[in-house]
């Protein structure tokens, strides 16, 4: 079955910090992989997404097939990247339905 | 473009009551998923519609149905409601076959 693991149900991390969230998955195939984010009292939003490869935020993503990963790393985290978290993936028998992990929350202080 | 909109915002119902919920799709937007988030828990897929017709279906039981209507807006029914079913119950629109789904705000239903 397709699944998506966040290991981590928390990270604390201090402002100018290096910050990863972890995304391991289960699926067979060429999966797409997302990251969606959730900041306070705002809508879930999409902060990347592998196939478009671009730096969001400061935020990058690289599809590890090898290791079934898509780590979320920024090199200097900041106060307002504080949110929750969500990995995804879409494809194969999921179709284009959007399979979430059970979500990081991301707190940076100073 | 106010983008997904949902409604209401929240709702308390009891048990063995129904209950309705209503999304409209970003503009340009012609298909509509529903997703179920449990306390504590990602969104899980509920069903996807598009040309008013179930697309795709996850692991849910017959007592949540749907509906799409000619505009793309959607509905989401659930019959005879659980403690259980109590969540936020979140739209997202996209177009069909493609990424990315946009989200709604949610409605929260609460079960007493």
């Amino acid at each position: 079955a397709q699944r998506v693991t966040q290991p981590e149900k928390l990270l604390s991390v201090f402002k100018g910090a290096p910050v990863e969230l972890k995304c391991n998955y289960s699926y067979s195939g060429s999966p797409e992989l997302f990251w969606y984010v959730q900041y306070s009292r705002q809508r879930l939003q999409l902060l990347l997404r592998h196939i478009s490869r671009e730096s969001i935020k400061g935020f990058t993503a690289d599809l590890n097939k090898g290791e079934t990963s898509f780590h979320l790393k920024k090199p200097f985290a900041q106060e307002e990247d504080s949110a929750m978290y969500y990995c995804a993936l879409s494809g194969g028998q999921a179709g284009t339905a959007l399979i979430f992990g059970k979500g990081t929350t991301l707190s940076v202080s100073s | 473009d106010a983008g997904v909109t949902q409604s209401p915002t929240h709702l308390i119902k009891t048990r063995g009551q129904q209950v309705t919920l209503r999304c409209s799709p970003k503009s340009g937007h012609d298909t509509v998923s529903w997703y179920q988030q449990a306390l504590g828990q990602g969104p899980q897929f509920i069903f996807q519609y598009y040309e008013e017709e179930e697309r795709q279906r996850g692991n849910f039981p017959d007592r949540f149905s749907g509906h799409q209507f000619p505009n793309y807006s959607s509905e989401l029914n659930v019959n005879a409601l659980l403690l259980g079913d109590s969540a936020l119950y979140l739209c997202a629109s996209s177009l069909f076959g493609n990424q990315p789904q946009h989200f709604g705000d949610g409605t929260r239903l609460s079960i007493l």
